[in-house]
């Protein structure tokens, strides 16, 4: 049972570039989540999916789109990389949304934007 | 503006001590409340969880204190152990509106021997 998987694991990106995070679930959760973590800032979310096909702006949207493939699978798209997104970011899904229950993590991407 | 925060960066806490990390939130609409551990080059694991109808759930070592007419909750660890040396965050949401699990900043965790 592999979870939540992300890919790639690393990844560098120059200015401008585009680039898609992938991120797959194999426990059949209805809410799918992106965070980044930086320094200093904790986990800020920055879209999140209560089912397929629905998308919702999180805290910190600008600058991605997001695409909830289907039910197993929810992608986070940088169409033009800054070096502000320089970041590591995490996919993690729950089978409720917030609702009494926890969300389970991918091992991360760690992404640089030169 | 911090939904969810968590104002010591770090702690330092001798092996075998209790280790108290400590959050506070400002959404009164958040009913559920989760702490996560997390380790260098990991991604964040649940801990313990507590629900806005309860004040304490216990689970092992680790211990949750929830008090709603502060809007403040603990994490209490005991006794600590070098394992336990992590990030703890704390996160919460508001079942009632909305999917959103909102985190706060994390609290370094450093159990001395």
């Amino acid at each position: 049972n592999a979870g939540v998987t992300q890919t790639p694991k690393f990844q560098v990106l120059k200015t401008g570039q585009s680039m898609t995070l992938q991120c797959a679930q194999d426990m059949n959760h209805n809410s799918m989540y992106w965070y980044r973590q930086d320094p200093g800032m904790g986990l800020r979310l920055i879209y999140y999916s209560a089912s397929e096909g629905t998308t919702d702006k999180g805290e910190v949207p600008n600058g991605y789109n997001v695409s909830r493939l289907n039910k197993r699978e929810f992608s986070l798209r940088l169409e033009s990389a800054a070096p502000s997104q320089t970041s590591v970011y995490f996919c993690a899904s729950t089978a409720l949304g917030g609702v009494n229950t926890e969300a389970f993590f991918g091992q991360g991407t760690r992404l640089t934007v030169v | 503006d911090q939904q969810v925060k968590q104002n010591s960066p770090s702690l330092s806490v001798q092996e075998g001590r209790i280790s108290i990390l400590n959050c506070d939130y400002t959404n009164s609409m958040f009913d559920y409340f989760l702490w996560y551990k997390k380790y260098p080059a990991e991604g964040p694991t649940f801990l313990i969880s507590i629900s806005s109808i309860k004040d304490k759930n216990e689970d092992g070592r680790f211990t949750v204190f929830l008090n709603k007419s502060a809007k403040h909750l603990s994490l209490h660890i005991v006794p600590s152990q070098p394992g336990d040396s992590a990030v703890y965050f704390c996160a919460a949401s508001a079942a009632s509106r909305d999917d959103k699990i909102i985190f706060g900043k994390g609290t370094r965790l450093h159990i001395l021997p």
